[in-house]
């Protein structure tokens, strides 16, 4: 039973538009949300995180939005970059517990 | 800083040898993780300790697998005997102490492949 979903396997992008990458989850204890992204070969590295007290929370070209009532959070990328190319996974958290559920992974290819 | 580190980076071997992956966590950090990465199942946590104790132990697939953290610098996941299913990534990853949402830090994996 997957408690965090991210539906979309891939995702392609041409550079300077809009990425937006989508996650559901199910269990209503989450209250705390991680974006990781990965590099082949590389371990995932921590992107940006967000609270369920707050909606949206942005870093630079990154911004995540959380939806509680309908359990859902996307991560929008905005130019997207050659360089972000890669798969972004969606984690999720209990803040009581150390431990995070994640989805499968988005591979997010951006084109020049 | 040096990040999480793991050895070996690949390991092919044949089926019922025993494999011993290995894991140096950031120091001062006080949460190990290992991970199992598959296509069908993603990233799914194995064990994880906090100061050096299991806590949670619930994902280990079965008895085969084990996993120790003797001190706080180094940490093993042993698989005896070895099977095909058993090829993946491994991950390891550590947290500091402090709130629960804390980002772990990801070593950059052993893909180990069983024949």
């Amino acid at each position: 039973d997957q408690q965090v979903k991210q539906n979309s396997p891939s995702l392609s992008v041409q550079e300077g538009r809009i990425s937006i990458l989508n996650c559901d989850y199910t269990n209503s204890m989450f209250d705390y949300f991680l974006w990781y992204k990965k590099y082949p070969a590389e371990g995932p590295t921590f992107l940006i995180s967000i609270s369920s007290i707050k909606d949206k929370n942005e870093d630079g070209r990154f911004t995540v939005f959380l939806n509680k009532s309908a359990k859902h959070l996307s991560l929008h990328i905005v130019p997207s970059q050659p360089g972000d190319s890669a798969v972004y996974f969606c984690a999720a958290t209990d803040s009581g517990y150390s431990t995070l559920t994640f989805g499968k992974g988005t591979m997010l290819l951006v084109s020049p | 800083d040096a990040g999480v580190i793991q050895s070996p980076r690949h390991e092919v071997t044949e089926m019922g040898q025993e494999v011993t992956l290995r894991c140096k966590p950031i120091s001062g950090h006080d949460y190990l993780f290992w991970y199992r990465q598959t296509m069908m199942r993603g990233l799914e946590l194995l064990i994880y300790f906090n100061n050096n104790v299991p806590i949670d132990d619930s994902g280990m697939p079965e008895d085969r697998f084990s996993a120790k953290m003797p001190n706080a610098s180094f940490s093993t996941l042993k698989i005896q005997p070895s099977e095909p299913r058993d090829s993946a990534v491994y991950f390891c990853a550590s947290a500091p102490a402090g709130p629960a949402n804390q980002p772990q830090h990801f070593g950059d994996g052993t893909r180990l492949s069983i024949l």
